[in-house]
């Protein structure tokens, strides 16, 4: 079964305190690994597309990185409005659809 | 571009009504989707359209629901009769092309059914 599995389900940093969310899968024939930030209240909103392993894409803070089997989204050196919701998707398997994971709430204190 | 626009932002209504939401996706894009977002099972795809056409359906929970694309700048999702169980947070999101390609999302619907 196609799956999307990001841990931790949250995350408490402080401001300036680096770290890493997980995104694991398990899906035949990946075609692309999406992040998305989800804002309360808001629709989830487009940060990177990676397609092959050993890709990296970066925004500011931020930095994804792609392997066979999971995907990590880097942050360094956190500010509070990097504070959200973070979801990965995959496209890919049987149904060739957006498979979203649960997503990791994020949350930076001052 | 005002992105995707979605109506009503909310919708209170009592179990049993009819309930629509409308979608209308950024100009030029072909495929269009309507999600459903819940604490339990996160972001769910219930249909897709390309070119105004449904092509998957298999995410529609049951024959209660139904979604219309009459033309490309326009689609609603229905729900009737409505039950307590659909309260949840409904999206439409558009992407140029399907595959590989970045669907963009629009604020949401949030749906509350008493």
């Amino acid at each position: 079964e196609d799956q999307v599995t990001q841990s931790p389900e949250a995350l408490r940093l402080q401001e300036g305190e680096s770290s890493s969310l997980n995104c694991s899968y398990t899906v035949s024939g990946l075609r692309g690994l999406f992040w998305y930030r989800q804002d309360p209240g808001k629709g989830p909103e487009f940060l990177f597309t990676l397609y092959s392993a050993g890709e990296e894409k970066e925004k500011e803070r931020l930095k994804a990185t792609l392997t066979k089997k999971e995907s990590f989204l880097h942050i360094t050196a956190p500010k509070p409005e990097d504070s959200a919701t973070y979801l990965c998707a995959v496209y890919g398997g049987s149904q060739g659809n957006l498979i979203f994971g649960k997503g990791t709430k994020l949350s930076v204190k001052p | 571009d005002a992105g995707v626009i979605q109506s009503p932002r909310h919708e209170v209504t009592e179990m049993g009504q009819e309930v629509t939401l409308r979608c209308k996706p950024i100009s030029g894009h072909n495929s269009l989707f309507w999600y459903r977002q819940t604490m339990m099972r996160g972001l769910e795809l219930l249909i897709y359209f390309n070119n105004n056409v449904p092509i998957d359906d298999s995410g529609m929970p049951e024959d209660r629901f139904s979604a219309k694309m009459p033309n490309a700048s326009f689609s609603t999702l229905k729900i009737q009769p409505s039950e307590p169980r659909d309260s949840a947070v409904y999206f439409c999101a558009s992407s140029f092309l399907k595959y590989q390609e970045t669907q963009y999302f629009g604020p949401g619907t949030r749906l509350l059914v008493l």
